[in-house]
């Protein structure tokens, strides 16, 4: 039962536009959501997160939206880099210390 | 430099041989974890620590074994009760009383039993 799912394992776009990767969820008790980057051969590196109570949460290049009602949240990259290129990671937490992550998209930025 | 190490890198083993994942944290963090990662699946999460000398089993915790004699060690022992151990393995931490639940991961450790 995947309680968080990335349904794109793959997402290529073209340097300078917008990257705009997926997650659904179907646990209503997540109450936090991260993601996370991943590049090859290293750990998962934390990347901006956004608590339940919000809608929007703001770093830099990176936005997270989250859609309470619909279960989902994005995550835009504006612009997007070749250095952008990673695996994501989608994740959500009840507020202890289990984290639920999906399976991950790849985001290839073509230069 | 603070961070967590996790060794070795790549790890080769035979069948119904018991083997230990090292994992040190110097982040001064509470919470320690291990993850399991597969092709195609999102991070399972097979134990974790909230404190010294105390774990608790995560999602996945059968044929795996772990101890926490110190804060800034948790080693994980992948056992021979373990069916299917060739795997990914990342270990991380978080600061427990900080509410915001990010984890620092370590570069992580490939299994590979034969």
């Amino acid at each position: 039962d995947q309680q968080v799912k990335q349904n794109s394992p793959s997402l290529s776009v073209q340097e300078g536009r917008i990257s705009i990767l997926n997650c659904d969820y179907t646990n209503s008790m997540f109450d936090y959501f991260l993601w996370y980057k991943k590049y090859p051969a290293e750990g998962p590196t934390f990347l901006i997160s956004i608590s339940s109570i919000k809608d929007k949460n703001e770093d830099g290049r990176f936005t997270v939206f989250l859609n309470k009602s619909a279960k989902h949240l994005s995550l835009h990259i504006v612009p997007s880099q070749p250095g952008d290129s990673a695996v994501y990671f989608c994740a959500a937490n009840t507020g202890g210390f289990k984290t639920i992550f999906g399976a991950g998209t790849r985001l290839f930025v073509k230069a | 430099d603070g961070g967590i190490t996790q060794s070795p890198k790549y790890l080769f083993r035979k069948e119904g041989q018991n083997v230990t994942l090292s994992c040190e944290q110097n982040l001064n963090h509470d919470a320690m974890y291990w993850y399991r990662q597969d092709p195609g699946q999102g991070l399972r999460l097979i134990y974790y620590s909230q404190i010294v000398n105390d774990f608790q089993k995560g999602d996945i915790a059968e044929g795996y074994s772990v101890s926490r004699e110190k804060k800034e060690s948790f080693p994980l022992t992948v056992t021979s009760a373990q069916k299917n151990p060739t795997a990914f393995y990342l270990c991380a931490s978080s600061d427990s009383t900080s509410g915001i639940y990010e984890q620092y991961f370590g570069p992580g450790t490939r299994l590979t039993v034969t």
